[in-house]
C-alpha cells in the first residue's frame, strides 16, 4: 500500500486565491482526518470523516474553510479566499477506527504558503 | 472540549542520557493515550500508546505511564541516541468529545 496520498507537497498562493488540497486515503481505511500543523498551535484537528460522512468539522476555524469526501478513496480541503494566516502544513490522516491499534496513518502534507 | 498540556516545549539531552516528556489532560473520560514522533520535514508516526486500563507500556528503549487518578502521562527514552532527535507529540482519545487531541509537541535534540 502506498499510504495515505497527499497533493500538492507544497503550494504557494497569493491572498485571495482559492487552493484545493487533496488526499487519498489508505484503502479499507473509514476515518479520513485534516489536521492543520502550526508553531504556535501544533497539530489541530480540522475535521473528520467516517464512511465519507463529516463526522466533526468543529475545528474548521471559519467559512473560508471547506471539505469534502465524494467517495471513500479521494478527500479535498478547500480554502476560499486564502488569507496569509492560514500559512501552514496540512496533514490529511487516516485509520479503521477512532482507536486504532496502529495509530494514525498520516500523509506527507502540504505545506501551504499564503503570500 | 479535551486540553493536552505538553511539556517541556524543548529538551536538549547528552546521547546516552535519558529524557522525560510529561502530558497532563483534562477529560476525565479520555482512554486512549498514543505519542507520536515527527522526524524534521516528515509525517507524524505512532511510536506507542497506553489505554486507561494500563499503568506502564515498554517497548525497548521506550516507555510510557499513565497516572489516571493525576491525569497525566510521559514518555521516558532510555539510552537517547542521536535518531531519536524529533519533535515528539502525546495525545489523548476523548470518549466522550469522539476525537483525538494533540499536545502542542516537544522538540528533543540529543547531542552526541
Amino acid at each position: 500500500d502506498a499510504g495515505v496520498i497527499q497533493s500538492p507537497r507544497h503550494e504557494v498562493t497569493e491572498m485571495g486565491q482559492e487552493v484545493t488540497l487533496r488526499c487519498k486515503p489508505i484503502s479499507g481505511h473509514d476515518y479520513l482526518f485534516w489536521y492543520r500543523q502550526t508553531m504556535m498551535r501544533g497539530l489541530e484537528l480540522l475535521i473528520y470523516f467516517n464512511n465519507n460522512v463529516p463526522i466533526d468539522d468543529s475545528g474548521m476555524p471559519e467559512d473560508r474553510f471547506s471539505a469534502k469526501m465524494p467517495n471513500a478513496s479521494f478527500s479535498t480541503l478547500k480554502i476560499q479566499p486564502s488569507e496569509p494566516r492560514d500559512s501552514a502544513v496540512y496533514f490529511c490522516a487516516s485509520s479503521w477506527a477512532l482507536l486504532d491499534n496502529y495509530g494514525y496513518t498520516f500523509g506527507s502534507g502540504t505545506r501551504l504558503t499564503v503570500v | 472540549g479535551e486540553n493536552v498540556e505538553q511539556h517541556p516545549s524543548t529538551l536538549s539531552v547528552q546521547e546516552g542520557d535519558s529524557a522525560v516528556i510529561k502530558c497532563t489532560y483534562s477529560d476525565s473520560a479520555s482512554n486512549y493515550f498514543p505519542w507520536y514522533k515527527q522526524e524534521l520535514g516528515k509525517r507524524p508516526q505512532l511510536i506507542i500508546d497506553i489505554r486507561s486500563n494500563v499503568g506502564e507500556k515498554k517497548d525497548q528503549r521506550i516507555a510510557v505511564t499513565l497516572n489516571k487518578t493525576a491525569k497525566h502521562f510521559s514518555l521516558h527514552i532510555t539510552e537517547t541516541q542521536p535518531e531519536d532527535s524529533a519533535v515528539y507529540f502525546c495525545a489523548a482519545y476523548s470518549g466522550g468529545y469522539q476525537k483525538v487531541t494533540f499536545g502542542i509537541g516537544t522538540k528533543l535534540q540529543v547531542i552526541p
